[in-house]
């Protein structure tokens, strides 16, 4: 069972444009919601992440959105650019199991110069 | 401050062979956790090593086992290798068991023939 699911599996966006990518969840236990980004051949790599008590958090061009009652959250890139081509995945976790993450299966983002 | 690394990048294995995976931990991280990526698939949990104990499993059967040392590095290993059991293995480090930030190597790569 997939305790977090993803979309879209796989975006293609021009340059300058704003991908989203959408993750959904079951379990209002979970506490934490960060998005890891990788590039091919590389492990994952923490790129921003969130707590239910806020709604929106941004760092740089990346931001979360976050909908506790609808229990969805997404990734948005503001003003996207040939060097955010990778694979984003959306993740959550339990306070009570700490750093123990269910990862999204993933979205192959891809922008066109 | 040296990163995430583990050994071998690739390796090759028939089924029914068992294998040892090594990562050595970021300075400073006294926990270790190993994920299993399948192709186009996201990272699945394994299990963590807190302090040289087990700190939590995934659901994966008893013929993946782990280890970590006084020095935080650790090891996993799998008997009885299946056809299945292909896929990145990553390895992520943190400052303990509640740190919220992984930090992954670039993982090895199983193949098992």
């Amino acid at each position: 069972q997939q305790q977090v699911k993803q979309s879209p599996q796989s975006l293609i966006v021009q340059k300058g444009g704003i991908p989203i990518i959408n993750c959904a969840y079951e379990n209002t236990a979970f506490d934490y919601f960060p998005w890891y980004q990788q590039f091919p051949g590389k492990g994952p790599a923490l790129l921003i992440a969130i707590r239910p008590d806020v709604s929106e958090k941004k760092e740089g061009r990346f931001t979360i959105s976050f909908n506790k009652s609808a229990k969805q959250f997404s990734l948005h890139i503001m003003d996207s650019q040939p060097g955010d081509s990778a694979t984003y995945f959306c993740a959550a976790s339990f306070f009570y199991t700490g750093n123990q993450f269910y990862f999204g299966t993933g979205t192959s983002l891809t922008v066109i110069p | 401050e040296t990163g995430v690394t583990q050994s071998p990048t690739h390796l090759i294995k028939t089924r029914g062979q068992q294998v040892t995976l090594r990562c050595s931990s970021q300075s400073g991280h006294n926990t270790v956790s190993w994920y299993q990526q399948a192709l186009g698939q996201g990272p699945q949990f394994i299990f963590q090593y807190y302090r040289e104990e087990e700190n939590g499993r995934g659901n994966f059967p008893p013929r993946f086992s782990g280890l970590q040392f006084p020095n935080y590095s650790s090891e996993l290993n799998v008997n009885a290798l299946e056809l299945d059991d292909s896929a990145l293995y990553l390895c992520a480090s943190s400052r303990d068991r509640f740190g919220e930030k992984l930090f992954f190597g670039s993982g090895t790569q199983l193949s098992v023939l």
